[in-house]
């Protein structure tokens, strides 16, 4: 079992629409959860992080961890067309400087 | 301010050839990084680096090797390239943890160095 699963998707939505992103984890010691979107032929940039559980909003985007359930979200309110990217999720234990990704979900929004 | 720096950002390489792919950051970072990304896989951690004369492996190490002479650069060599080696590696650095507990969570990235053994 890997220890973050995420849907690679494609996920294909029209513009304005509610996006929902997840991953999954089985690593009980993570603590940091992070959120990273890539362009194409990018690297990855840190798009929001959160810390134990949670939510966190900035702006569109709204991350929220549920460690009971060791799922974590991210949500993009009215999405638009330049948020077309795959997002990855991320996250490490606490003290530790070693991230474990997931592969990645590969967004389109539709104009 | 350029972040981190990674060159080349294309290699074709024949089995058996060996290379170092360069990387550096301005930003005074203790941590490193090299990662590999392969279509549909995400992100593996290759080696590490804490600072300064310190590297340690991460997930997929065999075939790489690290050095960390300075704060500021940290190359990736390979050693007779085989064709699983094609990916695209990415360089990255963050900061301490005990410098800001905000900071340590970003990694910043390089642009990424597409290798193709053939």
């Amino acid at each position: 079992q890997k220890e973050v699963e995420q849907d690679p998707g494609p996920l294909s939505v029209p513009e304005g629409a509610i996006v929902s992103l997840n991953c999954t984890y089985s690593n009980s010691a993570f603590q940091y959860f992070m959120w990273y979107r890539q362009y194409s032929r990018k690297g990855p940039e840190l798009l929001m992080y959160t810390y134990s559980s949670g939510n966190k909003e900035d702006g569109r985007f709204t991350a929220q961890v549920d460690k009971s359930s060791k799922y974590i979200s991210l949500f993009i309110r009215d999405s638009q067309p330049s948020d077309s990217a795959t997002y990855l999720c991320a996250m490490r234990a606490g003290g530790y400087q070693k991230v474990t990704f997931g592969t990645g979900t590969k967004l389109q929004v539709i104009p | 301010n350029a972040g981190v720096t990674q060159t080349p950002k294309f290699r074709i390489l024949k089995i058996g050839q060996s290379m170092t792919l360069q990387c550096a950051q301005d930003m005074n970072h203790n941590y490193m990084y090299w990662y590999r990304q392969d279509p549909g896989m995400g992100l593996k951690l290759i080696y590490y680096s804490v600072g300064a004369g310190i590297t340690d492996k991460g997930e997929v190490p065999n075939g790489y090797n690290v050095s960390r002479s300075t704060t500021e650069d940290f190359p990736l060599r390979l050693e007779l390239a085989a064709p699983s080696q094609t990916s695209v590696y990415f360089c990255a650095s963050s900061f301490l943890e005990s410098r800001g507990g905000s900071g340590a969570n970003v990694l910043t990235f390089g642009a990424g160095s597409r290798l193709t053994v053939l």
